[in-house]
């Protein structure tokens, strides 16, 4: 059983397009992320949901916009790519409030022309 | 300077080996996450720890909180154990966003 799934694995798509990646927890958690990965590797939190509300939003630009229809789902709705935005994508999850460990999705690889 | 480093960036070394990462923050934390990221770009969470030092298998993590550092070693290292070791430091009310290193690039050769 997939604990962290995302949707696509794999996006390429031309500049100023609008695109949204998926993420399911079938783990029962309260909380989940967007993480974006860099060309140099380096991850970078973007959002945090608990209980389909916002509590991490990481001055990230307006063009991506997290929406949390259900505590198990988080997904990233991006408008009017740009080049800048390729990069990996990883959605996490973790267990309610507090320190907990942080489970991964596969990662989406979004490719911008 | 990030707020978290990590040495080495790069670390070969021959099977059988006893490895060692480095972790160094600068900020106060709740925890201290160690992660490994497959060369087909995986993540997983090995560690999770505040404090002292937590094992599994042929992994070990330490944390000492007044130095803020923290190691991850390997004993017995293999070519599977090649991947990304990523450090990332969790903020003193819990529940906040990882703050990652840089990454260690460790390869293994048989």
């Amino acid at each position: 059983d997939t604990a962290v799934s995302q949707t696509p694995k794999y996006l390429v798509t031309q500049m100023g397009n609008d695109k949204s990646i998926k993420c399911e927890q079938n783990l029962g958690h309260d909380t989940m992320y967007w993480y974006k990965q860099d060309s140099k590797k380096f991850l970078k939190i973007m959002f945090s949901y608990n209980n389909k509300e916002l509590i991490i939003n990481e001055t990230v630009p307006n063009r991506f916009s997290p929406k949390s229809p259900d505590k198990a789902h988080l997904n990233l709705h991006i408008n009017s790519l740009e080049l800048g935005d390729s990069a990996v994508y990883f959605c996490a999850s973790s267990q309610g409030a507090g320190v907990n460990e942080q489970f991964f999705g596969p990662g989406t690889r979004l490719t911008v022309l | 300077k990030n707020e978290v480093e990590q040495s080495p960036q790069n670390l070969t070394a021959q099977e059988g080996e006893f490895i060692t990462i480095n972790c160094s923050y600068s900020v106060g934390i709740s925890a201290l996450h160690w992660l490994q990221q497959h060369p087909g770009g995986g993540i997983v969470s090995l560690f999770m720890l505040s404090s002292g030092k937590k094992k599994h298998g042929r992994l070990i993590a330490t944390i000492n909180i007044q130095e803020k550092h923290s190691s991850l070693h390997i004993t017995a290292s293999h070519p599977r154990d090649s991947a990304v070791y990523i450090c990332a430091v969790e903020g003193v009310f819990g529940n906040e966003k990882l703050t990652f290193g840089t990454g260690t690039r460790l390869t293994i050769i048989p």
